[in-house]
């Protein structure tokens, strides 16, 4: 069975801030990929990252970054100066090599970014 | 670009209706996905569907069943609605394995649903 934790529920931040998104996750595929989805207040999931279980090399892009390990089991998310539209809620997800594009999620982590 | 398009963004109906929640693709995906939101469990997989008139249950199929007569459209059905359906719905679909970019689902706009 697949499992994704995502065990901060709900981050509050000052603009400017940087803050860390927090992903854990359970597999026994040794194929499988790792995404993070952003979903705004209009509801549609948005597409942020996908890395593969053999590339561990770490991803910036802009004001935000990621940071694959597989020793622990971890794909966390930075996002750097944080501005109010990065409010959101934000989803790891898992899928395994096999599968058809099933997906499974995190929790989620509410990210309120204040002005 | 790939749109996914669910019927309606918000719905309300009362227990022990029939409901019916419609998603299409442009994209000639083969896989389709229906995942259910709740606040503190993130997205579950309800059912999905991975070629015409095919179909499979994820994780919490009770009390819903499915519909995949064309390729682009992919209907969800609360049999008998349920106050505790009462969520958002969020359709999604993904090109089979072996294409560039089958490792990404893209998601539709979501439904948010109230059974009253």
């Amino acid at each position: 069975a697949q499992k994704v934790t995502q065990a901060q529920t709900e981050i509050s931040v000052v603009e400017k801030e940087d803050v860390t998104l927090d992903c854990v996750y359970e597999t026994r595929d040794t194929t499988y990929y790792l995404f993070w989805y952003k979903q705004p207040p209009s509801g549609e999931l948005v597409f942020l990252i996908r890395r593969n279980s053999f590339d561990e090399q770490n991803e910036i892009s802009g004001r935000y970054s990621w940071n694959f390990q597989k020793s622990t089991s971890s794909f966390n998310f930075t996002i750097t100066a944080s501005q109010v539209v990065d409010s959101a809620v934000y989803f790891c997800a898992l899928k395994g090599g096999t599968s058809y594009g099933k997906l499974t999620f995190g929790q989620g982590t509410i990210l309120t970014v204040h002005p | 670009d790939v749109k996914v398009t669910q019927s309606s963004r918000y719905l309300v109906k009362r227990t022990g209706e029939k409901v019916f929640l419609e998603c299409v693709q442009d994209m000639d995906h083969e896989n389709m996905f229906w995942y259910r939101q709740d606040p503190g469990l993130g997205l579950r997989l309800i059912y999905f569907s991975y070629d015409v008139k095919m179909k499979e249950k994820g994780d919490i199929p009770e009390g819903y069943s499915v519909s995949r007569e064309k390729k682009e459209r992919f209907s969800l059905i609360l049999e008998s609605a349920s106050t505790n359906q009462t969520s958002m719905y969020l359709c999604a679909s993904s090109p089979p394995r072996g294409q560039v970019q089958d490792t990404e689902a893209f998601f539709g706009q979501g439904t948010r649903l109230t059974v009253v």
